[in-house]
């Protein structure tokens, strides 16, 4: 099966500071990734989509200038928290999905940032 | 916009015993997939199986099945011969098939399964 590689697992910042979050696909190329965010205990709320090449789609309520998304390459999509603040700790996941249409999405392992 | 309700916050089987999470949800849309993924405490996001919302036919994975109502915008998750390694948190998922990919998921609040040995 498809291969979602997500770093770091784990990062504790300081609350001002950015911090950035890699998704990669190892073993497939990847047209569309997603970046999801799941509070403890809750669900997964999907807060962007990124094409290769392209600029990030932002759901509802995501703001793109805190959540900074790049999908410079068919492997690679980072996150960039900037400005950390402590209402900023989650747990971030990725997905990344080969091609279009009714192909499946695969999972990062995803990434818990705990900003102080 | 899309949305998908799961009912049960937790539910608790007997091991070896039969299971059915409960799913519904509610969309506009006529072509679409509905997911339900698993859980463990790593929080690896698993597939357990799909359908696809123009098949009748209900999905079935080895001992995982769904009841999948379209009319009813129900999708339930049956577990047979539960299994201790099933204990995890299972959510119910939708996405909307524009043809072009792009669509992420949108996830019920999920279910955590208890199984009992």
């Amino acid at each position: 099966g498809a291969v979602v590689s997500q770093h770091p697992s784990r990062v504790i910042c300081k609350s001002g500071t950015s911090v950035k979050i890699e998704c990669r696909s190892l073993d497939f190329q990847a047209t569309t990734m997603f970046w999801y965010r799941q509070f403890p205990k809750q669900s997964l709320m999907l807060m962007a989509t990124s094409n290769e090449g392209s600029k990030a789609t932002y759901e509802q309520g995501v703001e793109k200038d805190k959540f900074l998304i790049n999908h410079a390459s068919l492997t690679l999509s980072t996150l960039t928290v900037t400005s950390a603040h402590p209402e900023d700790s989650s747990f971030y996941i990725c997905s990344a999905r080969r091609g279009s249409g009714n192909t499946e999405a695969f999972f990062g392992q995803g990434t818990r940032l705990t900003v102080v | 916009a899309q949305t998908v309700t799961q009912s049960q916050p937790e539910m608790s089987v007997q091991e070896a015993e039969t299971v059915t999470l409960s799913c519904t949800y509610d969309t506009s849309e006529s072509d679409y997939y509905l997911f339900w993924y698993k859980q463990p405490p790593s929080r690896q996001m698993i597939l357990v199986i799909r359908q696809e919302a123009y098949k009748q036919q209900n999905a079935t994975e080895n001992r995982f099945s769904v009841n999948f109502q379209k009319a009813a915008k129900s999708f339930s998750l049956k577990i047979s011969d539960s299994q201790l390694g099933d204990a995890a948190m299972y959510f119910c998922a939708y996405r909307r098939d524009s043809g072009g990919g792009a669509d992420g998921l949108t996830f019920g609040k999920g279910t955590h399964l208890i199984i009992q040995p």
